[in-house]
């Protein structure tokens, strides 16, 4: 069974950091990209970014709100992929859930952890 | 950034009634490879997201097929033939196919 578990989520204040991770298990972890979806309170849904397999490069995409802030990494050996927040906003607050993305012969989105809070505030 | 546009915001729809949302992107999402990369997701009170519908039009496993995905280019549309009470939450479309991928703001079906 696929499963996607986020920890690492609290409160934090503006300009602090904090650092989600998501463990995998149910699949081939080494060869999934995976990506961050973030959704405020009430609001929509927010694609973060997203982290390549290492066969693909290994390499980080990032959306305009976060890029030079958040920083993605991944450890293949422990099925894990982490989010560094740093400097963060208010406007972060939200449920980060982890996404396995693109991933041969499988569907972008098809599994997504329950999510972690992280609460931005003073 | 691509943009998709989600009508109507909202709607109301008795049990055993059709309904419709259109999703309208900025720009094509046809990618060279032939394929189309709009997706479907349905989130429910207090859940993750569900991805519903693949690629335009392909339903995941144990979706009903009352649910069906159409359109192409700029244009899609899910439809559900017979709305029933599971189906209540919001709907959103999203596009994979540029970065940074994005979600349409959504569409809260209410179940009467």
């Amino acid at each position: 069974e696929v499963q996607l578990v986020e920890s690492g989520g609290g409160l934090v204040k503006p300009g602090g950091s904090l650092r989600l991770s998501c463990t995998a298990s149910g699949f081939t972890f080494t060869n999934a990209w995976m990506s961050w979806v973030r959704q405020a309170p009430g609001k929509g849904l927010e694609w973060v970014g997203r982290i390549k397999s290492r066969y693909d490069g290994g390499t980080t995409d990032y959306a305009a709100p976060v890029r030079g802030r958040f920083s993605l990494s991944r450890d293949d050996s422990k099925k894990t992929m982490s989010l560094q927040m740093n400097s963060l906003k208010t406007e972060d607050t939200g449920i980060y859930y982890c996404v396995r993305g693109e991933f041969s012969g499988y569907d972008w989105g098809d599994y997504w952890g329950h999510g972690t809070l992280v609460t931005v505030s003073s | 950034d691509i943009v998709l546009t989600q009508t109507p915001h909202s709607l109301s729809v008795a049990p055993g009634q059709p309904a419709s949302i259109s999703c309208k992107s900025s720009q094509s999402l046809l990618h060279r490879d032939g394929k189309t990369y709009l997706h479907w997701f349905l989130q429910k009170p207090g859940q993750s997201p569900l991805l519903i519908i693949s690629e335009v039009s392909s339903r995941l496993s144990g979706v009903p097929d009352r649910l069906s995905g159409s359109g192409s280019g700029t244009d899609f549309t899910l439809k559900n033939s017979r709305v029933e009470a599971e189906d209540g939450g919001i709907y959103y479309c999203m596009q994979t196919l540029h970065l940074p991928f994005t979600f349409g703001q959504g569409t809260k079906l209410e179940i009467k």
